[in-house]
């Protein structure tokens, strides 16, 4: 079936330690999104990226790093200069701008103690 | 960029009608989107309006006009279910960005 995932579901970290979650998508989507939700607000950008070796900020991206070396494959690197990590993180995949939907992996959810 | 205004809860009864308001200013509109989402899941699809007027599918409808910057999501014969966080979201032209409204807590009591 084709989908977006995301690994793992829960994460725990120790405070300075940079850790990265994964995103892969089979749907030959071009443009992959990862959004920051902390509880009871709505979706920040982080980064996104429209094509192959290719990324731009979002709204929020310090303390954060992407890679995007495959179509399918969007890592997010949450570094130590991050300074409230933990978060509900999602990923998202989009065809192109004629698409009219975008899909959402389940989610991570990242606690650093 | 693009600033999304949307409300922040509303409340309403099982079987009405509520009307969820969503404004936009961006750069370059390349369609809106609504998205569901239940507390603790990932947001699902309910919606894409990218040329202006109404777009029906079942109880869910949503509107869109361009030249006010301007969407509403309108969720007819409410349930329980439909209680949840109701997402506007609007995407860039020239380089894909979509970006978020904070989202509208939508409470049904019976």
């Amino acid at each position: 079936d084709g989908g977006i995932t995301q690994s793992p579901k829960y994460l725990f970290r120790k405070e300075g330690q940079n850790v990265t979650l994964s995103c892969e998508q089979n749907l030959n989507h071009d443009a992959m999104y990862w959004y920051r939700q902390d509880p009871g607000q709505g979706l920040r950008l982080i980064y996104y990226s429209q094509i192959v070796n290719d990324f731009q900020k979002g709204d929020i991206a310090e303390g954060y790093s992407v890679s995007r070396e495959k179509k399918e494959s969007f890592p997010l690197t949450v570094t130590s200069a991050q300074k409230n990590p933990t978060a509900f993180y999602l990923c998202a995949s989009n065809r192109d701008r004629r698409n009219t939907e975008a899909f959402f992996g389940q989610g991570t959810r990242l606690t650093v103690v | 960029g693009q600033n999304i205004d949307q409300p922040t809860e509303m409340t309403a009864t099982e079987g009405a009608i509520v009307q969820i308001n969503c404004t936009y200013q961006t750069s370059g509109f390349n369609g809106l989107f609504w998205y569901q989402q239940h507390a603790g899941e990932a947001p699902t699809f309910l919606s894409y309006n990218v040329l202006d007027g109404l777009e029906e599918k079942g109880r869910f409808s949503s509107f869109l006009s361009r030249s006010k910057g301007y969407s509403y999501l309108l969720l007819k014969e409410l349930q329980m279910k439909d209680s949840a966080s109701y997402l506007c979201a609007v995407r860039d032209i020239t380089d894909y960005k979509l970006s978020f409204g904070a989202g509208t807590t939508v409470t049904v009591r019976a």
